[in-house]
């Protein structure tokens, strides 16, 4: 069972430059979520998606943008990657609201 | 703003003890409570969600139980082993129609041979 898969696992960018995170899930989950987990500021929602065709900001949402492709893919992009954005992204889903959500493995992105 | 916070930070055992791993938060207005683990470079397990009308849930050595009306929730590990040393984090969503999962810190725990 695939869950939901990220790529890159990893990933170093230099300042200014752009790259977009994949997510997948084969679960048939309706919403979805990027979070980033930084050394102690815990897991933060950058940005979800309720629904296929929807999504809305979360706690940090800026210097990102995000696309729901169809209901099994969720992508962010960083347009202009900063040093500040160095950390652990994790896409995670879930089928509906009193669920399980279920985590991805993980990008360790690193700017310089 | 709801804030999660686990106490101890890190803890270490000797293998077969039981033991308690707390979660606390401070709006009792939650949807329900979820328990992950995660393993150092890797992502999140789920472990066992408690939903806000359930006092407990049991998966295995696992039982996690939830007193929303106080904010705490409390992971029980049975016989520990070494193979659970991880980290523990503790997430709560609050209220219907909020997407937003909050979590805590973390427990780093060790299991001792």
């Amino acid at each position: 069972n695939a869950g939901v898969t990220q790529t890159p696992k990893f990933q170093v960018l230099k300042t200014g430059q752009s790259m977009t995170l994949q997510c997948a899930q084969d679960m048939n989950h309706n919403s979805m979520y990027w979070y980033r987990q930084d050394p102690g500021m815990g897991l933060r929602l950058i940005y979800y998606s309720a629904s296929e065709g929807t999504t809305d900001k979360g706690e940090v949402p800026n210097g990102y943008n995000v696309s729901r492709l169809n209901k099994r893919e969720f992508s962010l992009r960083l347009e202009s990657a900063a040093p500040s954005q160095t950390s652990v992204y994790f896409c995670a889903s879930r089928k509906i609201q009193n669920t399980e959500a279920f985590f991805g493995q993980g990008t360790r992105l690193t700017v310089v | 703003k709801q804030e999660v916070t686990q106490i101890p930070a890190a803890l270490s055992v000797p293998e077969g003890e039981n033991l308690v791993l707390n979660c606390s938060f401070t709006d009792s207005a939650i949807y329900n409570l979820q328990w992950f683990r995660q393993d150092p470079g890797k992502g999140l397990t789920s472990l066992l969600l408690i939903q806000s009308s359930q006092r407990e849930q049991t998966s295995g050595r696992l039982n996690a139980s939830l007193d929303k009306s106080s904010g705490r929730s409390t992971l029980y590990i049975a016989a520990s082993q070494p193979g659970d040393s991880a980290t523990y984090l503790c997430a709560v969503r609050e209220g219907q129609g909020a997407q937003k999962l909050v979590f805590g810190q973390g427990t780093r725990l060790t299991i001792n041979p």
